[in-house]
């Protein structure tokens, strides 16, 4: 079974500081994705990675970076945490197959709270 | 813009009926559509999807149908049960390595 694992469930941060989240994944996956699911809103692509070093912003890059220094480990960063930043975080993976589509396995979730 | 809609924030179907669950997109390059299942502080699962080269995908209790001229497409349920409720996601992509593109999401309540 593909796992994707995101390294905190729940995590509670000040206004501010650095936050760092990390997502493993352990089926070998070229591509890695971070969401944000909020409310009304549905799942928003923050950013995604198509192969180590590689990173792309998706719709709602703003306040965030990302880090793929190795192929299973995704890390999306907040430079400086903003209390509209609270939210559910969603790490992704999937396979890649040239243009052809596969689906993407989402890992449990981080629900961040900035206060 | 939103690329992928889905018009219906909640629908409350009847355990053992069919559930029938839209999904309406806007951009003509996407190519593949998903729907996901999410259940409340779990991240969401693969359900079913449907390549833009078909009109319909089944799996057990699971049909996925794509009207590509009308850029809609539906799941549907049947029977639908009461592990069935969640929040489901239609979701959309251009091939690739682009991340995929969600709908706002349905919830789906199965009343007993």
């Amino acid at each position: 079974d593909v796992k994707v694992t995101q390294s905190s469930r729940y995590l509670v941060k000040r206004t501010g500081e650095k936050v760092f989240l990390e997502c493993v994944q352990d089926m070998d996956h070229e591509n890695m994705f971070w969401y944000r699911q909020d409310p009304g809103l549905g799942l928003r692509l923050i950013y995604f990675s198509y192969d180590v070093k590689m990173k792309e912003k998706g719709d709602i890059p703003e306040g965030y970076s990302v880090s793929r220094e190795k192929k299973e480990r995704f890390s999306l960063i907040l430079e400086s945490a903003s209390t509209n930043q609270t939210s559910m975080y969603l790490c992704a993976s999937s396979f890649a197959n040239g243009d052809l589509n596969t689906e993407a396995f989402f890992g449990q979730g981080t629900r961040l709270t900035v206060v | 813009d939103q690329q992928v809609k889905q018009n219906s924030p909640s629908l409350s179907v009847q355990e053992g009926r069919i559930s029938i669950l839209n999904c309406d997109y806007t951009n003509s390059m996407f190519d593949y559509f998903l729907w996901y299942k999410k259940y409340p502080a779990e991240g969401p699962t693969f359900l079913i999807s449907i390549s833009s080269i078909k009109d319909k995908n089944e799996d057990g209790r699971f049909t996925v149908f794509l009207n590509k001229s009308a850029k809609h497409l539906s799941l549907h349920i049947v029977p639908s049960q009461p592990g069935d409720s969640a929040v489901y996601f239609c979701a959309a992509s251009r091939g690739g390595a682009d991340g995929l593109t969600f709908g706002k999401g349905t919830h789906l309540i199965i009343q007993p």
